[in-house]
């Protein structure tokens, strides 16, 4: 089965930094595009940041850009995002997702970023 | 950036009823539309890929269609699992977008 696990989510305050990471299983990591998307309280869906299977081309939203950086090991089957600078509206649930042939079609459970003082 | 809209908000409906939701996107997005089920506490499931494919192991009263800007998920006899929030996806062009979400609730 595959099986994507997040972690590194939590409260940190205003400006400060926190890396996501995510660990995948049952699935040949290293063929498959990844992204973040987040979800912000009682809100809709954000996709954060896309990063291709070799890791050479990376995309983010304007929202983050500059200030979060996706990046893979595909030795270990994990994919993180670091995030700086953050600021109240980065607050969400991030997931990350396994990208198809259509689209994601695995996602994690999130983990839970909360920016305030 | 591609906008997605979605209509209505809410569906008001009783189990055994047909659902139409419709997705609007703001310039052609071709046929690079999905629609995702989002229940509480849940990630988003994949339910159709590409307009009208539907994604593995969903169930046959689910489907999709349309092109270019129009699109609409159809559920043909509304089951007590169904009643989420659905929300439509394109990624014709980055910045992948999901529309804002219709929430089809019980009547």
């Amino acid at each position: 089965d595959v099986q994507l696990v997040e972690s590194g989510g939590g409260l940190v305050q205003p400006g400060g930094s926190l890396r996501l990471s995510c660990a995948a299983s049952g699935l040949p990591f290293s063929t498959y595009d990844m992204y973040w998307v987040r979800q912000a309280p009682v809100k809709g869906l954000e996709y954060v940041s896309g990063i291709t299977n070799n890791g050479g081309r990376t995309y983010y939203a304007n929202s983050v850009k500059g200030r979060f950086s996706i990046s893979r090991d595909n030795s270990k089957n994990t994919l993180y995002l670091q995030m700086g600078s953050l600021r109240t509206d980065d607050t969400a649930v991030y997931y990350c997702a396994k990208s198809s042939t259509g689209g994601p079609d695995y996602w994690g459970q999130g983990t839970l970023v909360t920016v305030s003082s | 950036e591609v906008v997605l809209a979605q209509s209505p908000a809410t569906l008001s409906l009783s189990p055994g009823e047909r659902a139409i939701l419709s997705c609007r996107a703001s310039q052609s997005v071709g046929s690079y539309l999905a629609w995702y089920q989002q229940k509480p506490g849940q990630a988003p499931r994949l339910l159709i890929y590409d307009a009208s494919n539907r994604a593995s192991g969903i169930p046959a009263r689910f489907s999709g269609s349309g092109s270019g800007t129009d699109f609409t998920l159809t559920i043909s006899s509304l089951e007590p699992e169904d009643f989420a929030v659905y929300y439509c996806q394109q990624r014709s062009n980055w910045p992948f977008t999901f529309g804002p979400g219709t929430k089809v609730d019980i009547k």
